[in-house]
C-alpha cells in the first residue's frame, strides 16, 4: 500500500525566511497530494493541494511542487510569519480514484521565531 | 464545504469499557473515513465506512476492536471496544466533498483518555 515519508520532523525559521517541507510517496498510481495545517488542539485544515497533471501550484505565500517521476512533492512557504507556526502534514490519496482516503506523512512542526 | 459534527468532543473512560463516537455530516457523502491521531503523532487511517456495506479496515485495525456503523449517507459511528490506555488518542472522522475544490474535511475530533 501507499507509504508517505515526510522530512524534516521539526523546522525552526526566522520570521520572513522561507520554509520547505519535503515528502515522498510509494504508490505510483497516486494522483492527489494535499497539505494540511494543524494548530494545537484543532482539526487539520487543507492549505493547498496538487494533482499529478500539474508540476507546481501557488497560492499567495504557499506553493507546492510535484515530481511524479521521483515520487516526491514539497511545500514551500515564503515570508513566514509567526501565525504560520503549526504542524504540517503532507498526504497522498492511494490509487488513481481519489476517494478521499488519505495516507499521511509523519508531520513537521514549524516554528517561526519573531 | 462540509460541516462535520463529532460527539463526544472528549471523554475519560475506564479500561475495559467501550466508547461510541458519532460523526454527522451536513450533506450526503459516499465514503466516510475514521482516523486515529496518537499524542504528538500523525493521522493513521483506521477504516473506510461505506453505506450499505461493511467497513474496510486498514492493516493493524480489526472490526472486533473498532466496529463501525454507517446506517445512512450522513452518519457513522466508531466504537472503541475493550479499551486500554494505549487507545488514548484523538479520533477523527473525515469526508470528501466534490465541488469547485475537491477536498477532505475533518471533524473536530474526539479526545479519548483511557485510565
Amino acid at each position: 500500500g501507499e507509504n508517505v515519508e515526510q522530512h524534516p520532523s521539526t523546522l525552526s525559521v526566522q520570521e520572513g525566511d522561507s520554509a520547505v517541507i519535503k515528502c515522498t510517496y510509494s504508490d505510483s498510481a497516486s494522483n492527489y497530494f494535499p497539505w494540511y495545517k494543524q494548530e494545537l488542539g484543532k482539526r487539520p485544515q487543507l492549505i493547498i493541494d496538487i494533482r499529478s497533471n500539474v508540476g507546481e501550484k501557488k497560492d499567495q505565500r504557499i506553493a507546492v511542487t510535484l515530481n511524479k517521476t521521483a515520487k516526491h512533492f514539497s511545500l514551500h512557504i515564503t515570508e513566514t510569519q509567526p501565525e504560520d507556526s503549526a504542524v504540517y502534514f503532507c498526504a497522498a490519496s492511494p490509487g488513481s480514484s481519489n476517494t478521499g482516503k488519505l495516507i499521511f506523512g509523519q508531520g513537521t512542526t514549524l516554528q517561526v521565531k519573531p | 464545504s462540509a460541516v462535520i459534527s463529532q460527539k463526544p468532543s472528549r471523554d475519560i473512560c475506564q479500561r475495559g469499557t467501550s466508547l461510541t463516537i458519532q460523526c454527522q455530516v451536513d450533506s450526503q457523502v459516499t465514503m466516510m473515513f475514521w482516523y486515529r491521531q496518537q499524542p504528538g503523532q500523525s493521522l493513521t487511517l483506521i477504516a473506510t465506512a461505506n453505506q450499505g456495506s461493511e467497513a474496510t479496515y486498514e492493516s493493524g485495525f480489526v472490526i472486533d476492536k473498532f466496529p463501525i456503523s454507517r446506517p445512512n449517507l450522513t452518519f457513522s459511528t466508531l466504537t472503541v471496544s475493550n479499551m486500554s490506555p494505549e487507545d488514548s488518542s484523538i479520533y477523527l472522522c473525515s469526508v470528501q466533498v466534490r465541488g469547485a475544490r475537491t477536498e477532505a474535511f475533518f471533524g473536530q475530533g474526539t479526545r479519548l483518555t483511557v485510565v
